[in-house]
């Protein structure tokens, strides 16, 4: 396992499309996030998963954004009715509960274009 | 809401100069973690600091945790056209999902 994992790196979708995003953590991390980035922006928080549970979802997150992490292990993001403010980089990160500190490593992103 | 100010927000300047990009907040973070973010990927991570006042060192770079641990810098030693890039400070909160404040980055770029 060399790092986290997503899929595709590339998406572009017509307005009104749902679209689902796959990422697989570092095997041994029990904490997933996703993050949103906009252009020329830091990455922002969408919401945080420790094993299973999903324990924290931004305002960020509308209804039309869903997450789910059924085993504790890969996690997919969907969005529903994709709209034109939903282009972003989408950035999936793990993390070790009970490490010495709370190093995340980021995977390569997944760029939502929506047309 | 935490927020965290990343300075200069961009940086031009030419090989074998120094500079520092500073990360600044009013709030207090567990750790604070420096990543690279090159077009079209994901940030690397390079250095966390978790202590107040702590220093690290990365080769050229440079990286200090503030003593009340709201602030980070980067220093940059002898700048090269390698070190080009998106530089992007992180802090972590301290309770809960532990999730990271980004700064807005900082984009270098080292001319030969």
């Amino acid at each position: 396992d060399t790092g986290v994992s997503q899929d595709p790196r590339h998406k572009i979708t017509k307005r009104g499309q749902n679209v689902t995003f796959r990422c697989d953590p570092i095997s041994e991390h029990n904490r997933l996030y996703w993050y949103r980035q906009t252009l020329g922006q830091g990455p922002e928080f969408l919401t945080y998963f420790q094993n299973e549970a999903q324990l924290e979802k931004s305002r960020l997150l509308s209804d039309r954004f869903s997450a789910e992490r059924p085993k504790g292990s890969f996690s997919t993001l969907e969005i529903q009715r994709t709209e034109q403010g939903d282009s972003a980089m989408y950035l999936c990160a793990s993390s070790f509960l009970g490490g010495v500190n709370t190093e995340a490593f980021f995977g390569q992103g997944t760029r939502l274009t929506v047309v | 809401t935490q927020l965290l100010e990343q300075s200069p927000q961009f940086l031009s300047i030419q090989e074998g100069e120094n500079l520092t990009v500073y990360c600044n907040s009013s709030s207090v973070f567990s750790s604070l973690q420096w990543y690279r973010q090159e077009p079209g990927e994901g940030p690397v991570l390079l250095v966390t600091v978790v202590t107040g006042g702590e220093v690290k060192k990365l080769k050229r770079l440079t990286f200090q945790f503030g003593d009340a641990r709201k602030d980070s810098s980067l220093h940059i030693t002898a700048a090269q056209p390698g070190d080009t890039g998106l530089y992007l400070c992180a802090g972590a909160e301290i309770q809960g999902a532990q999730k990271l404040v980004f700064g807005q980055g900082t984009r270098l770029t080292i001319n030969p």
